[in-house]
């Protein structure tokens, strides 16, 4: 069985903190990877995709992946309140369209005011 | 573009009852995905389409559900007969191509009494 973990939190920082969010997978030959913000009784919203080692960084928001490690994690630099809300990982094994994305349990972040 | 399609949004029935949830996916999207999500936890995959085809409903109990994609276009997720364990949300999804990200649906919340 594939996994995704997110084991840390739920996480609270303070506004304007940045908020680190981290997420490892089993599938060692897994090649997509994705960030998901989830507010409370919405539906998942992607946030960031990454397919290649490094950072990718998009407004607040970094995504970070290491292959080697099998982690992936996400940066929100100078939180707002507005980011509370829980962030899924998901990640994809292949590029093949028959490809299965299976999302961690997520995490829960609250930036306090 | 118009986005994800489902309904409806809430759904209460009595267990042993049957019920079913619709989904239009977007536009010229050829993968449908349905996922299951229960409160506190990631979504979890029952069954992804590639246009009319079946790809994935390992986790899918065929026991008690069943799904078809008509046409390649419009879902439906059926549940006969619905259990305890069965009350979650059931979001529907939908991607262009292998490796694009998913787009979600509102989700239609399921409570079974």
């Amino acid at each position: 069985q594939k996994e995704v973990e997110q084991n840390s939190g739920p996480l609270s920082v303070p506004e304007g903190a940045i908020a680190s969010l981290n997420c490892t997978y089993s599938d060692r030959g897994s090649q997509s990877f994705f960030w998901y913000r989830q507010y409370s009784g919405k539906s998942p919203e992607l946030i960031m995709s990454i397919y290649s080692n490094g950072d990718k960084e998009d407004g607040r928001f970094t995504a970070q992946l290491n292959k080697a490690s099998q982690y992936v994690s996400l940066l929100i630099r100078d939180s707002q309140p507005s980011d509370s809300a829980t962030y899924l990982c998901a990640v994809k094994p292949s590029t093949g369209a028959n490809s299965k994305l299976t999302f961690g349990k997520g995490i829960t972040l609250s930036v306090r005011p | 573009e118009a986005g994800v399609a489902q309904s409806p949004r809430y759904k209460i029935i009595e267990k042993r009852q049957s019920v079913a949830f619709w989904c239009n996916p977007i536009s010229g999207h050829a993968t449908l995905y349905w996922y299951q999500q229960i409160l506190g936890q990631g979504p979890k995959l029952l069954i992804q389409f590639q246009n009319n085809g079946v790809v994935d409903d390992s986790q899918l109990p065929k026991d008690r559900f069943s799904a078809e994609r008509l046409k390649g276009v419009d879902s439906t997720l059926k549940i006969q007969p619905a259990k305890l364990e069965d009350s979650a949300v059931y979001l529907c999804a939908s991607s262009s191509y292998g490796n694009s990200p998913l787009h979600f649906g509102n989700g239609t919340r399921l409570t079974v009494t």
